[in-house]
C-alpha cells in the first residue's frame, strides 16, 4: 500500500502565508484532500480535488499539487487556523483504498 | 443538512467485541459510501474501510482484515462497524465519514464525519 508523507509541525506568525506539504506516489494518480481537526473535534473537510473549498470554508485557504507533491496554503493565517492539518488520498493500489498522511500540527504565533 | 450521528462510548475488555453505529440523515444513504476511521489518543487519522451500503460490498484495510465487519441497515439509514478480538492498542476514537466522488474530476474526499465514538479496550 502508499504512504503519505507530512512534516510533523510547522508554525507560522500571525498574518503570513504557510505551506503544508504532503507527499506520496498515490500523488501522481489522485488529488489530495486536505482535513482540518482541532482538539476533541472531529476532523473537517477544508480543500479537495484540484482546489476546491467547501462551503463555509475562508478564502485563505488553496490547495496546488504537482508531480508526487500536493499542498495546502493558507494566505494570512489566523490564530484558529491552528490546528492538526491531515492530507489522503486514494491509494495508488486502488481507488478503493485510502490511505492518510501522518498529520502537520501547525502552530500560529 | 447532512449528518452522521454515532452511538457512544463503550468500554471493552480485552478479546471481547465492539460494534459501532453511525445513522446518516439529510441525504439518500444508499448513494454514498461510508468509511471508517479511527485516531489513538495523540495519534495520527488511520482508515480501516469502506461499505457500499447500496450493495453492502466492503473493503478493509489490511492491518483489520479478518478482525472488523461493516454492515448496513438501510431500513434505518444506519452504517456498522464491528472489531473483534479487541487488544488495548484498538482504544481510539472511531469516526464515520461519508465518501464523495467526482467521477468526472477524477475527485474522492470524506465530506462528512460523524462525531466520533470512543472505544476503550482495558481489563
Amino acid at each position: 500500500s502508499s504512504e503519505l508523507t507530512q512534516d510533523p509541525a510547522v508554525s507560522v506568525a500571525l498574518g503570513q502565508t504557510v505551506r503544508i506539504t504532503c507527499q506520496g506516489d498515490s500523488l501522481r494518480s489522485y488529488y489530495a484532500s486536505w482535513y482540518q481537526q482541532k482538539p476533541g473535534q472531529a476532523p473537517v473537510l477544508v480543500i479537495y480535488g484540484k482546489n476546491n473549498r467547501p462551503s463555509g470554508i475562508p478564502d485563505r485557504f488553496s490547495g496546488s499539487s504537482s508531480g508526487n507533491t500536493a499542498s495546502l496554503t493558507i494566505t494570512g493565517a489566523q490564530a484558529e487556523d491552528e490546528a492538526d492539518y491531515y492530507c489522503n488520498s486514494r491509494d495508488s493500489s486502488g481507488k478503493l483504498y485510502v490511505v492518510f498522511g501522518g498529520g502537520t500540527k501547525l502552530t500560529v504565533l | 443538512q447532512v449528518q452522521l450521528v454515532q452511538s457512544g462510548a463503550e468500554v471493552k475488555k480485552p478479546g471481547a467485541s465492539v460494534k459501532v453505529s453511525c445513522k446518516a440523515s439529510g441525504y439518500t444513504f444508499t448513494s454514498y459510501d461510508i468509511n471508517w476511521v479511527r485516531q489513538a489518543t495523540g495519534q495520527g487519522l488511520e482508515w480501516m474501510g469502506w461499505m457500499n451500503p447500496n450493495s453492502g460490498n466492503t473493503g478493509y484495510a489490511q492491518k483489520f482484515q479478518g478482525r472488523v465487519t461493516m454492515t448496513r441497515n438501510t431500513s434505518i439509514s444506519t452504517a456498522y462497524m464491528e472489531l473483534s478480538s479487541l487488544r488495548s492498542e484498538d482504544t481510539a476514537v472511531y469516526y464515520c465519514a461519508r465518501d464523495a466522488v467526482e467521477m468526472a474530476t477524477i475527485e474522492y474526499y470524506f465530506d462528512y464525519w460523524g462525531q466520533g465514538t470512543l472505544v476503550t479496550v482495558s481489563s
